[in-house]
């Protein structure tokens, strides 16, 4: 099992420009989760899915859009980046009631 | 609503010395506990959780953690740190009627030789 991937590893955008992150699991998992990590804040979920089809607002969804259109893929948009969303996105995966298993984290600088 | 809080940012320990990371929690019903670690441009790795049972959960690479029902804590503990332990230390916290999890700011801690 590769476990989580997230795709790309790193990426620097130009204000305004928009990209896609992929979070892919190849766990069977239901449940995929979307944060970002800025120092000192610990981790804030950005959007999650509860099943393939089905997305949600987490506690700062400004500035992002996601889809899962497969079970196994979670993907996080940004329609027009700008300097606030430069952050390390991490992405994560369970089971009913088990433990978050997390990806190696994008790293995304918007200029 | 639920959340974590570690009171401190840094925890600095000699090699072989006792290792302890706070954590204390809020959740309106009864709490799933966890620790992550995670080491420089890594992903977080799961260390230990706490879903029922017994008080003192034993993890990964020796670590622990005692919950403490009355003064609503999680606290990491290591009897005897290694270098190799100095990392970034987070815990979390989700109720068992929801799934999502909320993290504490997390712990920086340094092992010195």
């Amino acid at each position: 099992n590769a476990g989580v991937t997230q795709t790309p590893k790193f990426r620097v955008l130009k204000t305004g420009q928009s990209m896609t992150l992929l979070c892919a699991q190849d766990m069977n998992h239901e449940y995929m989760y979307w944060y970002r990590q800025d120092p000192g804040m610990g981790l804030r979920l950005i959007h999650y899915s509860v099943g393939e089809g089905t997305t949600a607002k987490g506690e700062v969804p400004d500035g992002y859009n996601v889809s899962r259109l497969k079970k196994q893929n979670f993907l996080l948009g940004l329609e027009s980046a700008a300097p606030s969303q430069t952050s390390v996105y991490f992405c994560a995966s369970h089971r009913e009631a088990e433990t978050q298993y997390f990806g190696p984290g994008t790293r995304l600088l918007v200029l | 609503a639920q959340s974590v809080a570690q009171p401190e940012d840094q925890v600095n320990v000699a090699e072989g010395n006792p290792l302890t990371v706070k954590c204390t929690y809020s959740v309106s019903g009864n709490p799933y506990l966890f620790w992550y670690v995670q080491y420089p441009n890594r992903g977080l790795q799961f260390l230990l959780k706490y879903i029922t049972g017994d008080n003192l959960v034993k993890g990964s690479y020796g670590f622990e953690a005692e919950f403490n029902k009355s003064q609503t804590s999680f606290h990491l503990k290591k009897p005897s740190a290694l270098v190799s332990d100095s990392a970034l230390y987070f815990c979390a916290v989700r109720d068992i009627n929801d799934y999502k999890l909320s993290f504490g700011a997390g712990t920086t801690v340094t092992v010195r030789a």
